[in-house]
Formats: structure tokens, C-alpha cells, sequence
């Protein structure tokens, strides 16, 4: 299995502030995702990258942006976070060879105040 | 555009049953993957199965199966013989396209709860 690794795991802040959330991957995957998890709504997709410095988005992309800059690494950037955004974020990246499938992080728990 | 829908919110099951978890799909695409998810109360995401809309033979990786109908644009996960470890969320996936950089999209979900 990959080794990714989401930072931070939880955090509570006020609506307004600025909230990074960072993804990181340890075997070169080229493609890895940002989702949100809500009760009722199942993962819901932000945004995704297919490789460094492109990106493209999900279902749910207003209000977020991403950067990654290098392989490894893949940002989640909530630029004024509103009480909207209090979810669970998991990142994932594409593992399987033939079939795609996802591996997923740990997930972060943001509350916005 | 992709749409997954799942329509049972949540199911109760008696241990040792077998139970099905419906998905259906959207998708006016030729070339796509679905894929099953499961997790647990602990929150993970754990990899159930896959299926390619071109693979003639319903998957199957152990207890699990997928009943695929293409023309109904069904792909239901069917799990044998249940136990009270399967107790969980269970998550429908669809990727359009065979390219790896087509996005995934995922169902609300099913809530199963395995009775002893």
C-alpha cells in the first residue's frame, strides 16, 4: 500500500480564516483527489490532479483551490472558510495498475466556528 | 454528466444472510469502472471491487460480488453469507473513461448493520 499521510488530522477554526489542508504521498502516484464527506452526501469530489501543476475540478470546487507543486504533495487551500465547510476531507490517491482504484488517507476533521 | 445514485439509505441484515446493495449509474460514456468501498465505523476507506463495463463476467473477490447489468445501468454489491464485521458504509464509485485522469465520483451511500 501507498503511504499517504494527511496533515492536519483535525482542526477547529473561525469562519473568515484561511485553512490549508496538506496531502502527501510517498511512491510518485501521479493522480490523487481531494474529497469531502458529509452525512447524506456520501464523498463528494473537489477537486483532482493528474500530475504536477495540473489539476482540475470535482463536483464541489467552489470555495476551495489546490496547488501541487511537486509530486508528493497536494494542497487543499479554503481561502475564508464559512461553517459550510465543517467536514471530513479525505485525500486518495490511484493505486491499482489495471483497475484505478483509490487508496485513501486517514482524513482531516475541520470544524469552521 | 456522471451521476451515482444509492436508494437505500440504510439495511438490517440477520448474520449469515446474504444481502444485496443496489447502485445504479449514469453515464453516457462506453469505457468506465465501478467500484465498491467500504467503512467501517473506525473511517477508513477500505477497496471492495471492481468492475470494467467491458468485462463480460461479474466480478467476485471473496464474499463479494458484483452483479453488473449493463443495459439497466445497475452494478449492485452482493455479499454472502453476512457477518457482523460487514457492519458499515458501503460506497458505489463510477470512473468514466478508461484514462486514469478521469475523475471518480461517489454514491451517498448504504448504512448496513448486521443483526447476531
Amino acid at each position: 500500500d501507498a503511504g499517504i499521510t494527511q496533515s492536519p488530522r483535525h482542526k477547529v477554526t473561525e469562519t473568515g480564516t484561511p485553512v490549508t489542508l496538506r496531502c502527501h504521498q510517498t511512491e510518485n502516484h501521479r493522480y490523487m483527489y481531494w474529497y469531502r464527506q458529509d452525512p447524506g452526501h456520501g464523498l463528494r469530489l473537489i477537486h483532482y490532479s493528474y500530475g504536477v501543476k495540473d489539476t482540475d475540478k470535482g463536483e464541489v470546487s467552489d470555495g476551495y483551490s489546490v496547488s501541487r507543486s511537486k509530486t508528493e504533495d497536494f494542497l487543499l487551500t479554503l481561502e475564508s472558510a464559512t461553517s459550510s465547510q465543517t467536514s471530513v476531507y479525505f485525500c486518495a490517491i490511484q493505486e491499482g495498475a489495471n483497475t484505478g482504484e483509490l487508496f485513501f488517507g486517514e482524513g482531516s476533521r475541520l470544524t469552521v466556528l | 454528466a456522471q451521476k451515482i445514485t444509492q436508494t437505500q439509505p440504510g439495511m438490517f441484515v440477520q448474520e449469515k444472510e446474504a444481502v444485496t446493495l443496489d447502485c445504479t449509474y449514469d453515464t453516457s460514456d462506453q469505457s468506465y469502472g465501478l467500484f465498491w468501498y467500504k467503512q467501517p465505523s473506525s473511517g477508513e476507506m477500505i477497496f471492495l471491487i471492481y468492475q470494467g463495463s467491458y468485462d463480460e463476467q461479474n466480478a467476485t473477490e471473496g464474499r463479494y460480488s458484483l452483479n453488473f447489468q449493463k443495459a439497466r445501468k445497475s452494478a449492485n454489491l452482493v455479499i454472502s453469507a453476512s457477518q457482523l464485521g460487514d457492519s458499515a458504509m458501503y460506497f458505489c464509485a463510477m470512473r468514466e473513461g478508461y484514462s486514469s485522469a478521469s475523475k471518480i465520483i461517489f454514491g451517498s451511500g448504504t448504512r448496513l448493520s448486521i443483526r447476531p
